[in-house]
């Protein structure tokens, strides 16, 4: 079945530094890719997706673009900011028996010190 | 609009008492999913709802674990005894449609301890 790969972290960056978070996925076909975050304290909410080849998401100041040459879906951002510690999941959508279920990764804590 | 609603948020048992957590997803959303986090195993998938029917409950891990969903706007997991190795945040998620141009939306989480 579809699954996703990213690196896990912790990652520890200071404000205004580039963030690279890496994911590959593995899958049948070219189902969406997503990357979710979690803050302390709360449930997980999307931050971006992509539903085809080439497509690039984005949202908040962070970017992915979904690449199948590299199956590839690697999260950016160009100058985090404390706000954005928290943990960053990438997902993909994978099919089951029954139908559709959602894919994640093991997360990816990310802390931006000031 | 509301998002997905989980009750208690914490909640601290001892071990071989009933735990039950509760979850009312967001009005329409025909998916319902509960998953269970903790720092060793990441996120699980315990079961998946589909039109209120359990269609796949391969991530419950054992007996002591149930989940209802008696009609669409209200769910539950009962852990029935509970042990410590249960502890963990319990979050419910529901969405509808086609997951691949659809989202999965997540309650804020029910933070189960056993004592």
């Amino acid at each position: 079945g579809n699954s996703v790969t990213q690196m896990e972290g912790p990652v520890t960056l200071s404000e205004e530094a580039f963030l690279t978070i890496n994911c590959t996925y593995t899958a049948t076909g070219y189902p969406s890719l997503f990357w979710y975050v979690q803050y302390p304290g709360e449930g997980l909410q999307l931050l971006l997706k992509a539903t085809k080849a080439d497509d690039k998401g984005s949202n908040k100041g962070f970017e992915a673009t979904y690449r199948k040459e590299t199956t590839s879906f690697h999260l950016e951002k160009g100058s985090v900011q404390v706000s954005d510690s928290a943990v960053y999941f990438c997902a993909t959508v994978g099919t089951a028996n029954y139908g559709q279920n959602f894919v994640f990764g093991p997360g990816t804590r990310l802390s931006v010190l000031p | 609009d509301a998002g997905v609603i989980q009750s208690p948020r914490h909640e601290v048992t001892e071990m071989g008492q009933e735990v039950t957590l509760r979850c009312k997803p967001i009005s329409g959303h025909n998916s319902l999913f509960w998953y269970r986090q903790t720092m060793m195993r990441g996120l699980e998938l315990l079961i998946y709802f589909n039109n209120n029917v359990p269609i796949d409950d391969s991530g419950m891990p054992e007996d002591r674990f149930s989940a209802k969903m008696p009609n669409a706007s209200f769910s539950t997991l009962k852990i029935q005894p509970s042990e410590p190795r249960d502890s963990a945040v319990y979050f419910c998620a529901s969405s509808s449609g086609d997951l691949n141009t659809g989202e999965l939306f997540f309650g804020e989480g029910s933070r189960l301890t056993v004592l």
